[in-house]
């Protein structure tokens, strides 16, 4: 059964540094997202993407934030420079139809 | 402000019981997921309830949605231990543009043997 991956699995970074967390959705969905999860919270959306555009954003999604479709199989989140508060499991999501189907996440920790 | 908020219950039953947990959720929605994740791991979509819908199955999986009370429930059938995880209720809705989806806190069960 196709599935939604990421990489890496899990990703310590010092603060004010830059990341990269990729995400290969479902092959024939169109719509892609991006959530997160800090410890023992709720998830989040951060931001969705369909037609090699975004569609919406919520207000974590700052400038600090970009997405980028670079081919047509990769979905990528570009945190510029981490904060402490940016560690959290960001987990990516795509669609086709109502249902969205997520990968198994990227924990990221900032130091 | 935040739709889908489950009660926050920890519930533990033993294996072969069944295990009813709740959801509501504020504004008007078009569509209501219930997803599960295991203890750090990703998000495992389960089941999709539209808004004109009063009932679905899946499997051992029974949910039901109110839109009257804003409420959904999920009832999952002679539990099993590998059911033990965190059930999540999503909701998709226009109020908050029909791309997002709102989640609650998550309803921790644990299926003893």
């Amino acid at each position: 059964e196709p599935e939604v991956t990421q990489t890496p699995s899990h990703q310590v970074t010092q603060m004010g540094q830059e990341v990269i967390l990729r995400c290969v959705p479902i092959s024939n969905h169109l719509y892609f997202y991006w959530y997160r999860q800090i410890l023992g919270q709720k998830v989040e959306f951060l931001v969705s993407f369909y037609n090699n555009e975004i569609s919406e954003k919520s207000e974590i999604f700052d400038d600090q934030f970009s997405v980028e479709r670079p081919d047509g199989s990769n979905f990528t989140l570009k945190i510029r420079s981490t904060k402490l508060e940016d560690s959290a499991m960001y987990f990516c999501a795509s669609r086709v139809q109502r249902e969205q189907f997520f990968g198994p996440g990227t924990r990221l920790t900032v130091l | 402000s935040q739709q889908g908020e489950e009660d926050p219950q920890a519930l533990s039953i033993q294996e072969g019981e069944n295990a009813t947990m709740n959801c509501s959720y504020k504004t008007s929605i078009n569509n209501l997921q219930w997803y599960r994740q295991n203890s750090g791991r990703g998000l495992v979509h389960l089941i999709l309830i539209r808004s004109n819908e009063r009932e679905k199955h899946s499997g051992r999986l029974r949910v039901t949605l109110d839109t009257s009370k804003k409420s959904s429930s999920l009832l999952i059938t002679a539990s099993r231990a590998a059911d033990t995880a965190s059930y999540f209720c999503a909701t998709g809705s226009a109020v908050y543009g029909n791309n997002r989806l709102a989640f609650g806190k998550g309803n921790q069960v644990v299926v003893i043997p």
